[in-house]
């Protein structure tokens, strides 16, 4: 079945600081994998786009790295700021149920605090 | 950058009554839009995929008689609950591609959702 994992759940970190969030996928076959950044009551906003052939890919503070081998991906930011607070949400791009389609992950909630 | 809007931001109904939301690509062409729902703390789920000029396709589990979608034009998409219940309570996302062979690997745009509450 593919799902997309990310972990943790929730993340609560000092303004200024850097945090890394992280997602596993059993996604196959591949085609990229994507990070969103929703904020409470609002649409995702595109973060990064990567291929199976990228390993890393940075948007401002925001640094995603992907292995493909192990299916892993990760989302780093650096020198947070209190506009970072929100829901940080991986998606997969699958092939599912005959046709391909985008897998969401459940997201991770972050909370950056003065 | 690309811009999906929607209308209405919220909307408050009574139960058994319909609901149209909007869904509109202000400054390109969408030639393949998607409607999502979300549950409070939740991810977002797929609800169906609609090309311009041909039906929705819908995922399983999702009822097609009760959630009309119509994609009439390029820019243009909409979600029509029918006779809503409260559970149909949710906030419905729409995102739009131009990529209508391989919207997948595409950009996908998002609108900023619509609340929707059933009374």
């Amino acid at each position: 079945k593919n799902q997309v994992e990310q972990s943790p759940q929730s993340l609560i970190i000092l303004e200024g600081k850097n945090c890394t969030l992280q997602c596993n996928y059993t996604v196959s076959p591949f085609s990229n994998l994507r990070w969103y950044k929703q904020d409470t009551g609002r649409g995702p906003v595109s973060l990064t786009i990567m291929t199976f052939s990228e390993n890393t890919k940075s948007n401002g503070r925001y640094t995603a790295t992907l292995d493909a081998d192990t299916k892993q991906s990760s989302l780093h930011i650096t020198a947070s700021q209190l506009s970072d607070s929100a829901s940080y949400i991986c998606v997969v791009s699958a092939f599912s149920g005959g046709y391909n389609k985008l897998i969401f992950g459940a997201g991770t909630r972050l909370a950056v605090h003065p | 950058g690309a811009v999906v809007s929607q209308h209405p931001s919220w909307v408050i109904c009574k139960s058994g009554t319909s609901v149209k939301i909007e869904c509109r690509s202000l400054d390109f062409q969408a030639t393949t839009m998607f409607w999502y729902r979300q549950f409070p703390k939740q991810s977002l789920m797929l609800m169906a995929t609609s090309n311009e000029g041909s039906k929705a396709t819908y995922e399983q589990g999702v009822e097609k008689d009760k959630f009309l979608i119509n994609h009439a034009s390029l820019t243009l998409s909409t979600l029509t609950v029918t006779s809503a219940h409260p559970e149909d309570s949710s906030f419905y996302i729409c995102s739009a591609s131009a990529d209508r062979r391989t919207p997948w690997r595409s950009e996908q745009y998002f609108g900023p959702g619509t609340r929707l509450t059933v009374t």
